[in-house]
């Protein structure tokens, strides 16, 4: 069975790094034509796709928030990282990590999403 | 990045009702096209992948249709079950990007 599933801090100041793990199971991070996508969505609003990591490493990244993002991987520990930087407000939301699935790279398997809220 | 759009943004519907939600890409993404369901206080869960494929376990009064830049989601007799909000996804190139969701309530 795949599962995924985040860990990070509940609450962070503003200005803090935000650091987030997903740890996955049921599939290896080097799999073929598979990887992992962090995810998030702000109380009452869309979703939105913060960066993808992929089996030969090849990394993405939010154009709007790219300078504050970075995303790596540990095949050994079947865990996927996700730092963000500066902290704000805006940036509390529920944060999902999610696996990319074959050709067509579609997301199947979600985590249940951990909740980060940014405050003072 | 390529921008999605659905519409509409919400609709109110009876069970029993043939529902359709459209989706379009700012530029072509080919079939690389995913739509997800997502009820409240719940992670998204895959519905349709590449534009018309149903993903396993996924009632068959779901489909997809389109290619290039319009798509559609239909769901044929709306089931109880069913309402919720549905977001369709590019995956033709990174970053992939969501469309702002469609909102199916009760009428």
């Amino acid at each position: 069975q795949v599962t995924l599933k985040e860990s990070g801090p509940v609450l962070v100041k503003p200005t803090e790094t935000l650091t987030l793990t997903c740890t996955v199971s049921g599939f290896s991070l080097n799999n073929v034509r598979m990887g992992v996508s962090w995810i998030r969505q702000p109380p009452g609003k869309a979703l939105e796709c913060l960066a993808h990591i992929f089996s030969n490493d090849e990394k993405s990244y939010s154009t709007s928030l790219k300078s504050r993002l970075t995303i790596s991987k540990d095949t050994s520990k079947s865990q996927v990282v996700l730092t963000m930087t500066n902290m704000d407000p805006v940036d509390t939301a529920t944060y999902y990590c999610v696996r990319i699935r074959g050709i067509n790279q579609e997301m199947d398997v979600w985590g249940k999403g951990t909740t980060v809220t940014v405050s003072s | 990045d390529i921008q999605m759009t659905q519409s509409p943004p919400s609709l109110s519907a009876s069970v029993g009702d043939r529902v359709t939600i459209t989706c379009r890409a700012s530029q072509s993404i080919s079939t690389y096209l995913n739509w997800y369901q997502q009820k409240p206080g719940k992670a998204p869960n895959l519905l349709i992948y590449a534009a018309a494929s149903l993903e396993g376990g996924v009632p068959s009064r779901f489909s997809g249709r389109g290619s290039g830049t319009d798509f559609t989601l239909t769901i044929s007799s709306l089931q109880a079950e069913d309402f919720a909000t549905y977001y369709c996804q590019q995956s033709y190139n990174t970053p992939f990007t969501f469309g702002p969701g469609t909102k199916v309530d009760i009428k």
